[in-house]
C-alpha cells in the first residue's frame, strides 16, 4: 500500500539557520512527489514537485528538494530560514488517481 | 483569478442534520477530490472525480456522498452529520497527468463542527 512518512512532527529552528524536513515514501512504481505549505487558517499551497528528470528539483520561497529512490525519500531543504517560512509542511506522493499526504511537520522559527 | 472556490467557510451542525459543502473550480481540471484534514492525521481522501459523471471513493469515504454533473462543481453532501465527521475540508483539483505532475490546487477549507 502506498503511504508518507513525516519522521518530525514538530521541528524548531533559528532564523538563518539551514532546515532540512524529511519525507519517505512508499510506492512500487515511480512516484510523482510533492511538497506543500500550510500556513494558519490556509489551504495548502504547493512548494515544489517531482516527477522526472533531475532529482534535485527547485521551488518557490528558495526551497529544494532531492528525490532519492534508493532510499525511498524525498527531503526537503533550504539554506537559510526566514521567520516567514513558520508553518506546517506535508509532503504527498501520487499514486494513479490518489494522493497520499504525511502527517505533516511543523516549523517554529525563532528569532 | 479565483481558481478552488469552496463555501461555506464555517458551519456548525447538530448531530444528525444534513449538509453539503460547495466546491468550484474555474481552471477547467478534469480531476476534483475532497480531503479532511484532523490533527495529527495529516490529510485523508474522502472521495474524487476524474471527469463528469464519474466518482469514486478514497481513503475515507463513510458518511459521505459526492456527486459530478459538471467539470466546475463537486459537492460533498454528509447526509446525517456525526460528532466524528467535525474537521476540516478542503476540496482540490487537478489537470491530471498530461503534461505533468497534475499537482493539487486547493481551496481555502471548510472548518465543520458537528455537535
Amino acid at each position: 500500500a502506498q503511504s508518507v512518512t513525516q519522521p518530525d512532527i514538530h521541528i524548531t529552528v533559528s532564523e538563518g539557520a539551514s532546515l532540512e524536513l524529511r519525507c519517505n515514501y512508499s510506492y512500487g512504481a515511480t512516484p510523482y512527489l510533492f511538497w506543500y505549505v500550510q500556513s494558519p487558517g490556509q489551504g495548502l499551497q504547493l512548494l515544489l514537485k517531482y516527477f522526472s528528470g533531475d532529482t534535485l528539483v527547485q521551488g518557490i520561497k528558495g526551497f529544494e528538494a532531492e528525490f532519492k529512490r534508493s532510499q525511498s525519500s524525498f527531503n526537503l531543504r533550504k539554506p537559510s530560514v526566514h521567520w516567514s517560512d513558520a508553518a506546517e509542511y506535508f509532503c504527498a506522493v501520487r499514486a494513479g488517481n490518489q494522493f497520499y499526504f504525511g502527517t505533516g511537520t511543523s516549523l517554529t522559527v525563532i528569532p | 483569478n479565483a481558481g478552488v472556490t469552496q463555501t461555506p467557510k464555517f458551519q456548525v451542525l447538530k448531530t444528525g442534520q444534513s449538509m453539503t459543502l460547495q466546491c468550484a473550480q474555474d481552471m477547467n481540471h478534469e480531476y476534483m477530490s475532497w480531503y479532511r484534514q484532523d490533527p495529527g492525521m495529516g490529510l485523508r481522501l474522502i472521495h474524487y472525480s476524474v471527469g463528469a459523471g464519474i466518482t469514486d471513493q478514497g481513503e475515507v469515504p463513510n458518511g459521505y456522498n459526492v456527486s459530478r454533473s459538471t467539470t466546475e462543481d463537486f459537492p460533498l453532501r454528509l447526509l446525517s452529520a456525526a460528532p466524528s465527521q467535525t474537521s476540516v475540508y478542503f476540496c482540490a483539483s487537478s489537470s491530471g497527468l498530461a503534461g505533468g505532475a497534475g499537482e493539487l490546487f486547493f481551496g481555502e477549507g471548510s472548518r465543520l463542527t458537528v455537535l
